[in-house]
């Protein structure tokens, strides 16, 4: 089946320090691939994507590039901002004639002035 | 472009009463999904729809729960009889397919559920 891992928090660090949240996955089939984001009290909005391997995705100084040899999708970010708090969801979907996502559990990051 | 509209965005109910969660999809949007999200469990696909038709309802967690979509602009999701373990935070979201791959999925604000 499809499945997404990814580190646990929360990741705590301090303004303008490097990020790096991993994220794995396990599919059936060629996926492609999503960070979305989650600040506190909203929704869950799409960070950035990719569809293909060796594709990076960007977004707001954030990066992932899709890495198929070790089925990874990375995130990061040279500089991190207090208003980057928030929980970082990896997700992947498989075309099979229909849409679903499949999501990680999360990771809360938190950003210290 | 409005998004995603839930309503309410807040709902506290007694156990045993029914609540009914409602979703307005973006306009032209031929998925609609609906998530639970709890702490302990994390984020839950319960059910989705394309063009209106329920595609697989497979992780709604019980028969207390049912879901509707009379047309392509609303949705409802609703629980008879409710309980304090039904507390969560549900999402709708919705998504436009092209060529067979799935796009981005637009979530709502979500809709706090607390039951007593």
């Amino acid at each position: 089946g499809n499945s997404v891992t990814q580190m646990e928090g929360p990741v705590t660090l301090s303004e303008e320090a490097f990020l790096t949240i991993n994220c794995t996955y396990t599919a059936t089939g060629y996926p492609s691939l999503f960070w979305y984001v989650q600040y506190p009290g909203e929704g869950l909005q799409l960070l950035l994507k990719a569809t293909k391997a060796d594709d990076k995705g960007s977004n707001k100084g954030f990066e992932a590039t899709y890495r198929k040899e070790t089925t990874s999708f990375h995130l990061e970010k040279g500089s991190v901002q207090v208003s980057d708090s928030a929980v970082y969801f990896c997700a992947l979907s498989v075309t099979r004639g229909y849409s679903t996502l499949t999501f990680g559990k999360g990771t809360m990051l938190l950003v210290s002035p | 472009d409005a998004g995603v509209i839930q309503s309410p965005r807040h709902e506290v109910t007694e156990m045993g009463q029914e609540v009914t969660l409602r979703c307005k999809p973006i306009s032209g949007h031929d998925y609609l999904f609906w998530y639970r999200q709890t702490m302990m469990r994390g984020l839950e696909l319960l059910i989705y729809f394309n063009n209106n038709v329920p595609i697989d309802d497979s992780g709604m967690p019980e028969d207390r729960f049912s879901a509707k979509m009379p047309n392509a602009s609303f949705s409802t999701l609703k629980i008879q009889p409710s309980e304090p373990r039904d507390s969560a935070v549900y999402f709708c979201a919705s998504s436009q397919t092209g060529g067979g791959r799935t796009d981005t999925q637009y979530f709502g604000p979500g809709t706090r559920l607390t039951v007593l």
